[in-house]
């Protein structure tokens, strides 16, 4: 079945710390990659997307991401975190007009 | 300020009850979509509509109903709920990129339903 995968459900770092956050999805073919984060008591608001072009793309608040087709990944960085980047992060793939989401990986910064 | 709204943000009802969770957006996005979501588990797509009298069942059975008589309105309906009902749900509406043919999803703040 399609899917989206992300390895970490909860991770807990402390500030200054760099972090990854892994995405994997199963569709073949061209996607749309996205990812998602909700802090606290927030909409689910976009992060940053990747549609074509340059597969490493640039978010809000110093966030990036690097598309590796042949891995089927979209894994998520940022070099160092801050306390207010405490939230849950949804890595989402858009396919043929269905836009599906992984579980979500709660970030915790530790101040 | 365009925007996605859904109320009520909290309800509590009783089992039997007959709810109907709305969602407004004055985004003027042809694309409704409604998620429900359980803690730690994904966002699961349950309706979807691509315009005024389209309603389209998502990856998740789901016994409730939706309707899109006008654009901007698309409320969720459950006749007679249960306790396994109890989750929240999200709408979003989307904004379709013509240069790369995807849609950019704007979510709601989500009403979380608890049936007793």
């Amino acid at each position: 079945a399609q899917s989206v995968s992300q390895h970490n459900h909860h991770v807990i770092l402390s500030e200054a710390a760099s972090l990854e956050l892994g995405c994997n999805y199963s569709y073949g073919g061209t996607v749309n990659l996205f990812w998602y984060v909700q802090y606290p008591g927030q909409h689910l608001q976009l992060l940053l997307k990747y549609f074509s072009g340059d597969p490493l793309v640039k978010g809000i608040k110093g966030f990036e991401a690097e598309f590796i087709k042949s891995k089927f990944s979209f894994n998520l960085r940022k070099p160092s975190v801050q306390w207010s980047d405490t939230a849950e992060y949804f890595c989402a793939v858009s396919r043929d007009d269905k836009i599906i989401f992984g579980k979500g990986t709660r970030l915790h910064i530790l101040p | 300020e365009a925007d996605i709204y859904q109320t009520p943000r909290y309800l509590v009802i009783g089992t039997g009850k007959k709810i109907t969770l709305e969602c407004s957006q004055t985004m003027g996005h042809d694309k409704m979509y409604w998620y429900q979501q359980d803690p730690g588990m994904e966002l699961h797509l349950i309706h979807y509509s691509y315009g005024v009298n389209s309603t389209e069942k998502g990856d998740l059975s789901s016994e409730s109903t939706v309707s899109r008589i006008r654009t901007e309105h698309f409320p969720l309906t459950l006749e007679s709920a249960r306790p396994s009902h109890t989750s929240q749900y999200l709408c979003a509406s989307s904004e379709f990129s013509l240069g790369s043919g995807a849609n950019v999803l704007t979510f709601g703040a989500g009403s979380r339903l608890t049936v007793l």
